[in-house]
This record gives C-alpha cells, structure tokens and sequence, in this order.
C-alpha cells in the first residue's frame, strides 16, 4: 500500500476553514511537506515542518503534526476560491530528495 | 515562478519518435529531479541528480534516459515510448548539502505534458 495516504476530496464553503489530513508510515521521516498543484500547473511549495515540531502556522496555512500517531494536517483559514486545487503531502526521508507522496486531495471551494 | 523552468510545456509524439524534455533551474542548486505524475496515482520519483551525478534511478524503463550535464540543467531523452507512459513530468531543484541532512526545501517547474500517440 502507499507510505502516504490522503483523503480524496474536501468540500468546503468559502470562508470556512478547511483541513486536510494526511498519514504516513517512515518514522524516520525528518520533514514534511504540502504542496499544492492548480489545474496544469506544477506543484507549488506551500509549507514544511520539520519532525520535531508540533505546530507551524504561516498566515491562513497552519500545519499540525503528530509524531506518534504519524498524522499530519493542514488547516487553511477562511478558504477562498482560489484555493481550490489540489493538496499533496509528502515525507523526506533521508537520501537525496527522495519525497514519498500522498496521492493528493481534491479541495473544491463554494461559495 | 519558481526558478524552475521546463520545455516544452506540451508534447505529442509516436511511438518511434525521439523527443527530449529539458529542464532549468535559476536557483543555484546542486539537485535536480525527474518526477512523473500519472492520473490517479501518486508522483513517482523517477531519478536524482546531485552535483551533476546520477545518485538514484528508481527502476525507470530504459526508454528513459536522463543526462545532467550540468548543475542547472536536465534532460530527460524519450525513445520508443508507450501510451501509457503519458503524463505529466515534473522537473524539480533543490541545495542538498549532505544526505541525512534533509529539509532543504524542493521546487518543482510547471511540468511537462506528453501524450504518447
């Protein structure tokens, strides 16, 4: 099965706060990432955690990350509709570059 | 713009065509990566290049065939290939000092699309 798995969609009304959440299997994992891809384009880098922390927050992206359970999640306050792409989350472990991602979440924005 | 730079931005080509994908990055890296972004499943790491050597090849069919011949630069030759190896290939950068020294954040281009007829 896959090292990194996510849900498949999320709908949210714009204005509310979406959040989006992801597992992982490397323990060894030093960081974490969220990328975020707009219909074709490429990915974008929206933040990263490093593995010995709990919280990261950057303006309306807050990532919260629990080393325990291998869970990690991405809250976006007052969701625009701009917003509306699609999410991966993605795990380093310790070679060259190497991320492992999650097959993306599907964030759709109404209004 | 990420300072990652990939053309062309779309492909169509034969079975028996030669084509190259071409990569640049403006960011003074010395990593570059191909992944490839299939429809419904995951991006797959396809190979790692750092200070211009091949440091991964993640079982890639030969078909594929990378060349870095600088730290900027990437190609990526395509020969014979299949219908289902269209998709979406994604170029990417990033300054690695040292493995295990990770979190040097990676920065993809805006992708190739090819679609092989």
């Amino acid at each position: 099965g896959e090292d990194v798995e996510q849900s498949l969609f999320l709908s949210v009304r714009e204005g509310d706060s979406s959040v989006i959440n992801c597992t992982y299997t490397d323990s060894s994992s030093t960081y974490l990432y969220w990328y975020k891809q707009e219909p074709g384009a490429g990915l974008q880098l929206l933040t990263y955690i490093f593995s010995n922390m709990d919280m990261k927050q950057d303006q309306r992206l807050t990532v919260l990350l629990n080393k325990k359970d291998k869970h990690l999640s991405l809250r976006i306050a007052d969701t625009q509709t701009g917003d509306s792409a699609i999410y991966f989350c993605a795990e380093k472990a310790d070679s060259w570059g190497k991320l492992q991602f999650g097959a993306g979440t599907q964030v759709v924005v109404t209004p | 713009e990420t300072g990652v730079t990939q053309t062309p931005r779309h492909l169509v080509m034969g079975m028996t065509n030669k084509k190259s994908l071409k990569c640049e990055q403006h960011l003074g890296h010395n990593a570059m990566y191909w992944y490839k972004q299939s429809a419904k499943k995951p991006l797959e790491l396809m190979f790692v290049y750092n200070f211009k050597e091949q440091t991964e090849n993640n079982s890639v069919p030969s078909r594929f065939s990378p060349e870095c011949p600088n730290s900027s630069h990437l190609f990526l030759h395509l020969h014979t290939l299949q219908p289902e190896d269209s998709a979406l290939y994604l170029c990417a950068s990033s300054q690695d000092d040292s493995p295990g020294l990770s979190g040097n954040t990676i920065y993809f281009g805006e992708g190739s699309w090819l679609t092989v007829v």
